[in-house]
């Protein structure tokens, strides 16, 4: 398997575009998680599925935020407008339901809002 | 809410020495798991501990679950190079199945 597919890795865009990044978890898995990561906050858990269902988005900062995952194979992560403070790494994970080994992360999108 | 704090935020090390770094929560868990993130890298799952009082070896590397489920450590011995990265626990409590991380231990190794 080829693990958790993430695109793009990098993303520069100007404050008030949208912004939607993608990601194909490790088949088979039955949780997707989507985090960010900055210096200031560390890793934050924004909202994570399970069988392709949202079940906790609370930590979704705002309604600027918005994710899918309209099958197995695929979840996306929508901001619109983008801010300057949105800038970050934003990680996807995918684990098993056991969850005895562990989430396993994609490389991350880095994204830089000017 | 949970909270699961990380100490030290950061450790200098020259290569050859220990390193160790601490994991304490605000409940007891009912496991930890730790990751491992090279500089620029995305976070690695290294290991899960569920029982209380456990200890597991990878190599160089010691992970230990604290009696009361609430407190874990991860110990390196003879630091390398390699081992240069970010250290994360990651610690789930009750019925929940979602990992609260730590905000971790930034290790720095100085050939």
């Amino acid at each position: 398997d080829a693990g958790v597919i993430q695109s793009p890795r990098h993303e520069v865009t100007e404050m008030g575009q949208e912004v939607t990044l993608r990601c194909k978890p490790i088949s088979g898995h039955d949780y997707l998680f989507w985090y960010r990561q900055t210096m200031m906050r560390g890793l934050e858990l924004l909202i994570y599925f399970n069988n392709n269902v949202p079940i906790d988005d609370s930590g979704m900062p705002e309604d600027r935020f918005s994710a899918k995952m309209p099958n197995a194979s695929f979840s996306t992560l929508k901001i619109q407008p983008s801010e300057p403070r949105d800038s970050a790494v934003y990680f996807c994970a995918s684990s098993p339901t056991s969850g005895a080994l562990g989430q396993y992360f994609g490389p991350g999108t880095r994204l830089t809002v000017t | 809410g949970q909270q699961v704090m990380q100490i030290p935020q950061y450790q200098h090390v020259q290569e050859g020495e220990d390193f160790t770094t601490y994991c304490n929560s605000s409940t007891t868990l009912s496991n930890i798991q730790w990751y491992k993130q090279r500089p620029g890298g995305h976070p690695v799952f290294l290991i899960q501990l569920v029982k209380s009082g456990e200890v597991k070896k990878q190599k160089r590397l010691t992970f230990q679950f604290g009696e009361a489920k609430k407190n874990s450590s991860l110990h390196i011995t003879a630091t390398q190079t390699t081992d240069v990265g970010t250290y994360f626990c990651a610690g789930r409590s009750g019925g929940s199945y979602i990992p609260t991380f730590g905000r971790g231990t930034s290790l720095i190794v100085h050939p």
